[in-house]
Formats: C-alpha cells, structure tokens, sequence
C-alpha cells in the first residue's frame, strides 16, 4: 500500500462544475503539498498546508490532520486546468540532519471538457 | 527572478553511455532536490543536495547515479552507463532553506530516452 493515496485517479468534468481531488496518508506528516503537472510535463507548486484551509483563486485546499485527508476542490472548472494534480506529505525531520524528501501520490488526471 | 533552470529539456542517449542532467536552483536558494518521473508512475525522490553535501540519497540506485552540487555552478545528476529502464522525467526542485515550511520550486525537468 502506497504511503500516499489519491482518488480518483482520473476525472472528467465539464466545464462549471465543482471538482473534488481526495488525498490520504498513512504516514505522520509536517506538510502536505499539492502540485499541478501540465500536458506539457512541467509542475508547478499550488498549496503547501500544515492545518486548515487555504484558497488561491478558484483553488481550496484542506487538510484533516486527524483523519490523515486532505481535499483538493476547483470551483467553476475551465478546460485549462486540465491536468494532473499530484498530492505529495513531506514528514517531519526528526534531527537536524533529518531528510525534507517529498513522498507522492500517483496523481489524478483531470480533464475538463468545454 | 528566474526560477529552477533544467538542461537539456530532452537527452537521448544509447545504452552505455553517459547522461548528464544539470539544475540550477532558484537565486538565493541552497537547497536542491532531484526527482524521477517513470512513464506512467508518480514522483520517487531521488537526492537532496545542500551546497557541497548530500543529505539524503536514499532514493539514488545504488550503482551508476551520483550527484553533486558544487559550491559554484549548478546541481548535477549523472548516470553512467544508460540502461532502457533509465528513460524518464528527471525533475529538480529547490527550496532557499531546510524545514517544512520551505515550499519546493520545480524546474521544467529532463526527459531521458535510452535507446
């Protein structure tokens, strides 16, 4: 079982709709990480949590450290963000010599048709 | 301010040759990270390099990887000897500190094909 889960593993949606990306994780974490992966390959960084909530746009993320789950919601989806969004946990550095690596999920492929 | 620069964004080489990937982290950030996207499989961790040290490169195979950041210049991930399994994303990320507040910036990444 891998450390990081995410579902579902692909996803299409029309465009307008309210999208859900779930994440879960068995491992203790110090944060969690979720990443946007273009067609093109390229990634780019979209939330770091440790707590909470947080919004960027039309971007929400949460995280339930508790239940080790965090969701990842797009309102009003357009086709540019299709995608694969990536949900990665970086755990917690015990000493100070302790590894910042970055443990990932296998992605969700979106796809947002017009 | 540039982000993490990758080159080359695309390498072919032949089985038993050499591949040389280089990274050049944010301006400001000391902290480098390399990455390997299998076809078809998520992100594995590979290394994470500091200025003249390696902290953690419990995801490096153990024969024909190395890497190295150097005081002066950019990060490097070689791999000697190419086999076909090696072809993938290389992605390199860095971040201006250690801690787990530190976002990871990511370069464009190294697509690696061994014919």
């Amino acid at each position: 079982k891998n450390e990081v889960e995410q579902s579902p593993q692909n996803l299409t949606a029309q465009e307008g709709e309210f999208i859900t990306i779930n994440c879960s994780y068995s491992v203790g974490i110090s944060a969690l990480h979720w990443l946007q992966q273009h067609p093109g390959g390229g990634i780019v960084s979209l939330f770091m949590l440790s707590s909470g909530k947080k919004k960027h746009g039309r971007l929400i993320a949460t995280i339930n450290i508790q239940e080790k789950h965090s969701s990842l919601h797009i309102t009003a989806s357009h086709p540019r963000d299709s995608a694969v969004y990536i949900c990665a946990v970086k755990s917690p550095t015990s000493t100070q010599g302790g590894s910042e690596k970055l443990v990932f999920g296998k992605g969700t492929k979106l796809t947002v048709n017009p | 301010n540039a982000g993490v620069m990758q080159n080359p964004r695309h390498l072919v080489r032949r089985r038993g040759q050499e591949a040389r990937l280089r990274c050049s982290p944010m301006k400001g950030h000391s902290h480098v990270y390399w990455y390997r996207q299998l076809p078809e499989e998520g992100l594995k961790f590979m290394v994470y390099l500091q200025k003249e040290n390696i902290i953690d490169e419990s995801g490096m195979p153990k024969e024909r990887f190395s890497a190295e950041f150097p005081k002066e210049g950019p990060s490097i991930l070689r791999i000697q000897q190419v086999v076909r399994g090696d072809s993938a994303a290389y992605f390199c990320a860095s971040s201006p500190q250690r801690g787990w507040r530190e976002t990871q910036y990511f370069g464009p990444g190294t697509r690696l094909l061994v014919l």
